[in-house]
């Protein structure tokens, strides 16, 4: 079946604006999490949901970030009022339990 | 907290050679996990470990679980230019979810 697809692919916002990140993951994963990953470095945590329930959100750098997954499935990051460092690529992995991850192909985030 | 250190930072090889990387940590993980990312798109999960001693192969790819489950390690044997991208390793340990990863090491291949 598909892989886990994220939308969209590249995202260019100007400092202060607000920006919605799309996940769609593996058909019946029931774990779904966020990472943002900086340039050279690897993936960092931001929050983990089991189907709707959002079970850690402890990675997320700042209340301006906020995810969601209301129906167990899509999921969507949220960045309100987006600062430069802010610029980065988010990841979104699934998983049908928690330990095997499979990732989408990120969203590249420029905030200028 | 749980720390991971991945070596080598990069390796430049010649196409034909054999490839090894390891991770160690400072605390027992449960599971390892070894991932590729290239450019421009997310890690693509090669192998995954989940006993200590496992040894696993996935085609030319080999990695180990560590007996202390402390560390693991992949090699690539006869590496082709496909194989270029970074490598990273990614433990589970305390917490059931949370990955905790290395710093990748970067494959260059020579011409």
């Amino acid at each position: 079946g598909a892989g886990v697809s994220q939308s969209p692919r590249y995202k260019v916002a100007k400092r202060g604006q607000d920006v919605a990140l799309r996940c769609d993951p593996i058909s019946g994963h029931v774990s779904l999490f966020w990472y943002q990953q900086a340039l050279g470095q690897g993936p960092e945590f931001l929050t983990y949901f089991q189907n709707e329930a959002q079970l850690d959100k402890s990675g997320l750098p700042s209340d301006r970030f906020f995810a969601e997954r209301p129906e167990g499935s899509v999921s969507t990051l949220k960045i309100q009022r987006t600062q430069q460092e802010d610029s980065a690529v988010y990841l979104c992995a699934s998983s049908p339990d928690s330990d095997e991850q499979y990732f989408g192909p990120g969203t590249r985030l420029t905030v200028t | 907290g749980q720390q991971l250190n991945q070596s080598p930072q990069s390796m430049f090889i010649q196409e034909g050679e054999d490839v090894s990387m390891n991770c160690t940590s400072s605390s027992i993980f449960n599971t390892w996990l070894w991932y590729k990312q290239e450019p421009g798109e997310g890690p693509v999960l090669l192998i995954a470990l989940y006993k200590a001693g496992e040894l696993t192969s996935n085609g030319r790819l080999t990695a180990q679980f560590g007996i202390t489950r402390k560390d693991s390690f992949l090699n690539i044997s006869a590496s082709i230019p496909s194989d270029v991208g970074i490598y990273f390793c990614a433990g589970l340990g305390d917490s059931n979810y949370q990955l905790i990863w290395g710093a990748g090491t970067k494959l260059i291949i020579k011409p």
